[in-house]
Parts: structure tokens; C-alpha cells; sequence
């Protein structure tokens, strides 16, 4: 099962900052939140990760916590091609392999 | 681009058939693994590969059958494959030995089992 809630479905407006929510209040202490986006019909795209800390780099934000109970992932400027499903994961080690449990994401439209 | 290639993009198959699925990483890698994404469900991990070792098999079944002669390079085949099989398989690779592994992924093999 899936480590994280997302709301299904956000709307934002064309040159607006999008956040998108997520909720991972059972992850532990060395467990990484990972976000990545899919559009339609194509492989997801890795947008960012953190542990503990913010992280930003050219495509997004990213916000935790300081209980790292949730975090936000920020787009600053969403565009018409940031329309795309967005999953926060949370990577978990299974014996000596690392996993991205993945759920059903959140569908964000960007509006014109 | 990802630097992770999957041939062919789509594929229509009959229960009777035999194909293959094909993944090539460019990156310098030393994992790699096969998802498969059915509608209205999260994608699901069927296969990993770790220094061409398979080190993870989520229960899958045998009409499903992976290969990976080289860490550049892995297969899917696949025979008498079910309607239910028909799905978006989905390739990725990352660095094993980084804690901070990043997963990377193909575009994705639109599958239909007729």
C-alpha cells in the first residue's frame, strides 16, 4: 500500500504558483520523499527528492515538514505543459533494495 | 529525453504469441527494472536488477519473463499472455550505490492483448 494521501484532482491558473500537498505521516527516519510527474501516456519524469531539509532546483520546490509528517511540492510559474498526473512517493528499504511505493497521484490541470 | 529507450512503443499482440519488450539505459547505470501500469492503478514493480542480478520478483507470473544480459540492456518477453495483461510497461534505471538513487524512466511499452 501506498505511503502517501494525495488529493485526486487540483486546478491552477496559467502563470500561477501550483502546491500540491501530500501527506506521509507514517514515514520513518531515513525514508526519502521522492515527486514525479507523469503525462499522459508517457514514462513519469523525476522532479525532486528530500530527506529532512527544502530542496529546490529548476523545475520545482520542495517543502517537509519539520515532523516530515507532509510536504508540498511548488511549481512557481505552472505553465500549460506542467498538466500532468504528480506522485510524491515515499522510498522505503525492503531488504537490500530501495522502493518507490507508488499511489494514483494527484491529476493537476493547469488553465489557461 | 531520459536517457532510458524502450522499443517498440506500442505493441498488439494475440494470447497465442510470442514478443519481446526491449529497455537500454545511457547513463551509466547499475540497475534496472520493469513496472507495469494498469488503468486506475499505481504502478506496480515487477522486476529488479541489480548489477544484472535479478534481486526482486513481485510474485509475477511465469508468462512473464525477464532478461538482462548486461546492465545497459534488459528484456521483457513475453508468451500466452491474458487480455488483463494488456497495460503501459514501463522501464527505469538508477545508480545502486548511491544512497540518494534516483529511478530514471523510459517512455513506456503500450501493450494490448487481444
Amino acid at each position: 500500500d501506498a505511503k502517501t494521501t494525495q488529493p485526486p484532482s487540483m486546478d491552477c491558473a496559467e502563470g500561477r504558483a501550483a502546491n500540491l500537498p501530500c501527506n506521509h505521516s507514517t514515514i520513518s527516519g531515513n525514508e526519502y520523499v521522492y515527486w514525479y510527474r507523469q503525462i499522459h501516456s508517457q514514462g513519469p519524469q523525476y522532479i525532486i527528492h528530500g530527506l529532512k531539509n527544502n530542496e529546490t532546483n529548476e523545475m520545482a520546490s520542495l517543502i517537509i515538514t519539520e515532523d516530515r509528517k507532509s510536504s508540498t511540492l511548488i511549481l512557481p510559474h505552472a505553465t500549460l505543459r506542467d498538466t500532468a498526473v504528480y506522485y510524491c512517493i515515499v522510498r522505503v528499504r525492503a531488504g537490500n533494495n530501495r522502493k518507490l511505493i507508488w499511489g494514483l497521484g494527484t491529476s493537476l490541470a493547469v488553465n489557461p | 529525453e531520459t536517457g532510458v529507450t524502450q522499443t517498440p512503443r506500442h505493441l498488439v499482440m494475440g494470447m497465442t504469441n510470442k514478443k519481446s519488450l526491449k529497455c537500454e539505459q545511457h547513463l551509466g547505470h547499475n540497475a534496472m527494472y520493469w513496472y507495469k501500469q494498469s488503468a486506475k492503478k499505481p504502478l506496480e514493480l515487477m522486476f529488479v536488477y541489480n548489477f544484472k542480478e535479478q534481486t526482486e520478483n513481485n510474485s509475477v507470473p511465469s508468462r512473464f519473463s525477464p532478461e538482462c544480459p548486461n546492465s545497459s540492456h534488459l528484456f521483457l518477453h513475453l508468451h500466452t499472455l491474458q487480455p488483463e495483461d494488456s497495460a503501459l510497461y514501463l522501464c527505469a534505471s538508477s545508480h545502486r550505490d548511491n544512497d540518494q538513487e534516483t529511478q530514471y524512466f523510459g517512455p513506456g511499452t503500450r501493450l494490448l492483448v487481444l
